[in-house]
């Protein structure tokens, strides 16, 4: 079962390189959600498509664009990179609604860093 | 806004032994409480949703509690083990996922 897979592992940037972090599942779900971690702050949301077709944002959205190209992809686009958004990002996805059994499953996480 | 701590950042632990971590939350108006599992360099995976009319759910070792009148929850691990050793995070959700709340987590260490 692949689950959640996300590419690449790793990436080093310049600043104002551009680049797209790439998220596929294979499970089906409807949902799916792009979170960075960062030290000491927990995940925060970045974007998140409740269902193909929708994208919204998040709590940190800025200076980055989603794309849910169909229902098992999901990419995230940095247009112009900043050493603030040095970071690991994860994808997650669930069945997606708001039933309270709505368990998240997550990627392995790619490992940013923007010079 | 909702608000979630845990508490503490890290802890240490003999083998064998039971151990509690907490997590605090300020809008008791929850859907659902997850605590996810993170090892070193991966992803988190779900260990336990409990929603929210329910008041603990069980997984093998695992028992997560909640508590929506004081704004807690707390993962149980019995009989503690190495393998145990990660960070946990619990977290909290005001409606679907998109609004989930993360903690920083607690990391455990089990020593052998």
């Amino acid at each position: 079962n692949a689950g959640v897979t996300q590419t690449p592992k790793f990436q080093v940037l310049k600043t104002g390189q551009s680049m797209t972090l790439q998220c596929a599942q294979d499970m089906n779900h409807n949902s799916m959600y792009w979170y960075r971690q960062d030290p000491g702050m927990g995940l925060r949301l970045i974007y998140y498509s409740a269902s193909e077709g929708t994208t919204d944002k998040g709590e940190v959205p800025n200076g980055y664009n989603v794309s849910r190209l169909n229902k098992r992809e999901f990419s995230l686009r940095l247009e112009s990179a900043a050493p603030s958004q040095t970071s690991v990002y994860f994808c997650a996805s669930s069945r997606g609604g708001i039933s309270g059994a709505n368990v998240l499953t997550f990627g392995a996480g790619s490992r940013l860093t923007v010079l | 806004k909702q608000e979630v701590t845990q508490i503490p950042a890290a802890l240490s632990v003999p083998e064998g032994e039971n151990l509690v971590l907490n997590c605090s939350f300020t809008d008791s108006a929850i859907y659902n409480l997850q605590w996810f599992r993170q090892d070193p360099g991966k992803g988190l995976t779900s260990l336990l949703l409990i929603q929210s009319s329910q008041r603990e759910q069980t997984s093998g070792r695992l028992n997560a509690s909640l508590d929506k009148s004081s704004g807690r929850s707390t993962l149980y691990i019995a009989a503690s083990q190495p393998g145990d050793s990660a960070t946990y995070l619990c977290a909290a959700s005001n409606f679907g996922n998109e609004k989930l709340t993360f903690g920083t987590g607690t990391r455990l260490t089990i020593i052998p």
